[in-house]
């Protein structure tokens, strides 16, 4: 079954240090991945996906995730936190053999940026 | 820019009503998703639709049913709403086929049921 964890409830970052909120998956095949961000009081938004191809994607914002398949993991960063940063993270996966095209959810994690 | 709108930013209903969650999207998009946000739970998939008229269900759809007659306009519907309905309710959509696959969701409902 697919399943997606993030380890982490919360971290904490000084602004101006670099940051990192981890995920890991299991799923069956190459899997698409997704990392959204969600502000308090609103929707997700969608901050950056791997497909295929370069390891190292790049989003909205600053935000990189790179893709290690030997150890199914996801992990978001960015160099340089700002204390508009701190929000709700989720990564999600989807099978891309999945015909629903449904995302599975981490519980995600809170990022809170210090200033 | 997608834009995914939701009938209502908070709602408050009483046990045993009958609810109705809308959710509009304005880019033709075919597929349609209703989640369920709770804290430590992330997101829970309760029912989508490929299209028109048709309709699956997710991860937990007992309680909720789903109506889907115009391509724009997905309904979640709680037959009788209960305290554990008490939620974060997201709406979603998607482009079809396989080549943009992340979703766009709408600002959310906070349900509230006493």
């Amino acid at each position: 079954a697919q399943s997606v964890a993030q380890p982490e409830d919360q971290v904490n970052v000084a602004e101006g240090n670099p940051l990192t909120v981890k995920c890991t998956y299991s799923v069956s095949g190459n899997p698409y991945l997704f990392w959204y961000v969600q502000y308090p009081n609103r929707g997700l938004q969608f901050l950056l996906k791997y497909i295929t191809g370069d390891n190292l994607v790049k989003g909205s914002y600053g935000f990189e995730a790179e893709f290690n398949k030997s150890q199914t993991s996801f992990h978001l960063k960015k160099p340089s936190a700002l204390v508009s940063d701190s929000a709700l993270y989720f990564c999600a996966v989807r099978d891309p053999m999945d015909s629903s095209y449904k995302l599975i959810f981490g519980s995600g994690t809170r990022l809170l940026v210090r200033p | 820019d997608v834009k995914v709108t939701q009938s209502s930013r908070y709602l408050v209903k009483r046990t045993g009503e009958k609810v109705f969650l809308e959710c509009v999207q304005d880019m033709d998009h075919e597929n349609m998703f209703w989640y369920r946000q709770d804290p430590g739970l992330g997101l829970r998939l309760i029912y989508f639709s490929y299209d028109v008229k048709m309709k699956e269900k997710g991860d937990i759809p007992e309680g909720y049913s789903v109506s889907r007659e115009k391509k724009e306009r997905f309904s979640l519907i709680l037959e009788s709403a209960s305290t554990n309905q008490t939620s974060m309710y997201l709406c979603a959509s998607r482009y079809p086929g396989q080549g943009l696959p992340e979703q766009y969701f709408g600002p959310g409902t906070r349900l509230t049921v006493t």
